[in-house]
């Protein structure tokens, strides 16, 4: 059974950091491209990034170029983010997603989601 | 960036209802269109790939058609358990783009 598992959520002031962690099971995590989409409260889905199987390839949505940075480690199963420079508007329910294809690219499985909160 | 805009952003049915709600591409995406289903407090779940592939485990209600820019995720006979909220979403290019959502509720 593929299980996503999202940890490192919490309470954040403006400007801080955040790593958050996916643990990925049930699956050759090292086969799939995998991602992060995030919801802000009350708000609908939107993409925050894709890393592909060796790392080469990685996107993001602009509003957090250069300041997220996704990354796994293919070796202990795990997708992870590193939020830098946090603003009021990254906070979101953070979703672990894997990456498939069959037609189109699209979001097989995802996680619970982990709540980031940025406030002062 | 392509903009995804869901019709209409709501809805009231009532079990055993038809539903179908709408997905335009602000410029052609071919056919890489999938929906989600969303229930309060949950994850998104993926309902529908490529347009109209069905995902395994999907009640054969759900069906999906379009390509292009216009898009329509049809419920033939509307489910308690599918009162929910549904994503249309474009992996034709980067940035990735989700439509606004349209909630389905209980007449």
């Amino acid at each position: 059974e593929v299980q996503l598992v999202e940890s490192g959520g919490g309470l954040v002031r403006p400007g801080g950091s955040l790593k958050l962690s996916c643990a990925a099971s049930g699956f050759t995590f090292s086969d799939y491209w995998m991602g992060w989409v995030r919801q802000a409260p009350g708000k609908g889905l939107e993409w925050v990034a894709n890393i592909k199987q060796d790392e080469s390839v990685k996107f993001c949505v602009d509003s957090v170029k250069g300041r997220f940075t996704i990354s796994r480690d293919n070796a202990q199963n795990s997708l992870y983010l590193q939020m830098n420079s946090l603003r009021l508007e990254d906070a979101a329910v953070y979703y672990c997603a894997r990456v498939d294809y069959s037609g189109s690219w699209h979001y097989d499985y995802w996680g619970q989601g982990t709540l980031v909160t940025v406030s002062s | 960036d392509i903009q995804m805009t869901q019709s209409p952003s709501s809805l009231s049915a009532s079990v055993g209802d038809r539903v179908t709600i709408t997905c335009r591409a602000s410029q052609s995406i071919s056919s890489r269109l999938n929906w989600y289903q969303q229930k309060p407090g949950k994850a998104p779940k993926l309902l529908i790939c490529a347009a109209s592939t069905l995902q395994s485990g999907v009640p054969s209600r759900f069906s999906g058609s379009g390509s292009g820019t216009d898009f329509t995720l049809t419920i033939s006979r509307l489910q308690p358990e599918d009162f929910a909220t549904y994503y249309c979403h474009q992996s034709h290019s980067i940035p990735w783009t989700f439509g606004q959502g349209t909630k389905v509720e209980i007449k």
